[in-house]
């Protein structure tokens, strides 16, 4: 069994660089969710998608920030021109989406983002 | 706002103690309650989950015990050992709509004496 997973698992930059995520969710699963921790503190939602579609993005999004799930499977989060504040723990989420309804969200271990 | 409010903040037990840690939500769309263990360097785990119509559940060591009427819940570990040792995150989610994000709580940390 497979779980979520994330690449790179951590990734040191400097404040103005670019950074791309890697997420690559259950297989079966059609509902992808990025969620931000940063220390001491719980996940919290930024977007997620059901399989290609990004159906809702918290305004914790920033423009700088782009999520894209292109083919219902992987996806990619995007931080253009990062900055301190972005430094912390991105999570990647799957689930199995039942109509309208879910299933319970299984995490990765995340990509540990720091900004020099 | 804060939509799931969770106590203590951090909780040291004895091996073979019970841990006790609360939660309480506002919002009463939500409809689905789970846990999450989270490891360092780890991301969270699912320990166990309650919907809203059961009163409590029961998996092993850790029981859920839930209040709808005053919008609260907590989890129970019985007989802690050291293993349990870890940041233990109360969540709620709207899982019978499409919107079904997780809210989580800023999170327990639980130190289990050997």
């Amino acid at each position: 069994d497979t779980g979520v997973s994330q690449n790179p698992r951590h990734k040191i930059t400097k404040r103005g660089q670019n950074v791309t995520f890697r997420c690559d969710p259950i297989s079966e699963h059609n509902r992808l969710y990025w969620y931000r921790q940063t220390l001491g503190q719980g996940p919290e939602f930024l977007t997620y998608f059901q399989n290609e579609a990004q159906l809702e993005k918290s305004r914790l999004l920033s423009d700088r920030f782009s999520a894209e799930r292109p083919k219902g499977s992987f996806s990619t989060l995007e931080i253009q021109r990062t900055e301190q504040g972005d430094s912390a723990m991105y999570l990647c989420a799957s689930s199995l989406g039942l109509g309208q309804g879910g299933q319970p969200q299984h995490f990765g271990d995340g990509t540990r983002l720091s900004i020099l | 706002q804060q939509q799931v409010k969770q106590s203590p903040q951090s909780l040291i037990v004895q091996k073979g103690g019970i841990s006790i840690i609360n939660c309480a939500y506002e919002n009463t769309a939500f409809d689905y309650f789970p846990w999450y263990q989270q490891f360092p360097g780890k991301g969270p785990a699912l320990l166990i989950a309650i919907r809203p119509d059961v009163s409590e559940k029961k998996e092993g060591r850790f029981t859920i015990s839930f209040n709808k009427s005053a919008k609260q819940f907590s989890l129970h570990i019985m007989d802690s050992q050291p293993g349990d040792s870890a940041t233990y995150f109360c969540a709620a989610s709207k899982m019978k709509f499409r919107d079904d994000k997780i809210i989580f709580g800023k999170g327990t940390r639980l130190h289990i004496l050997p």
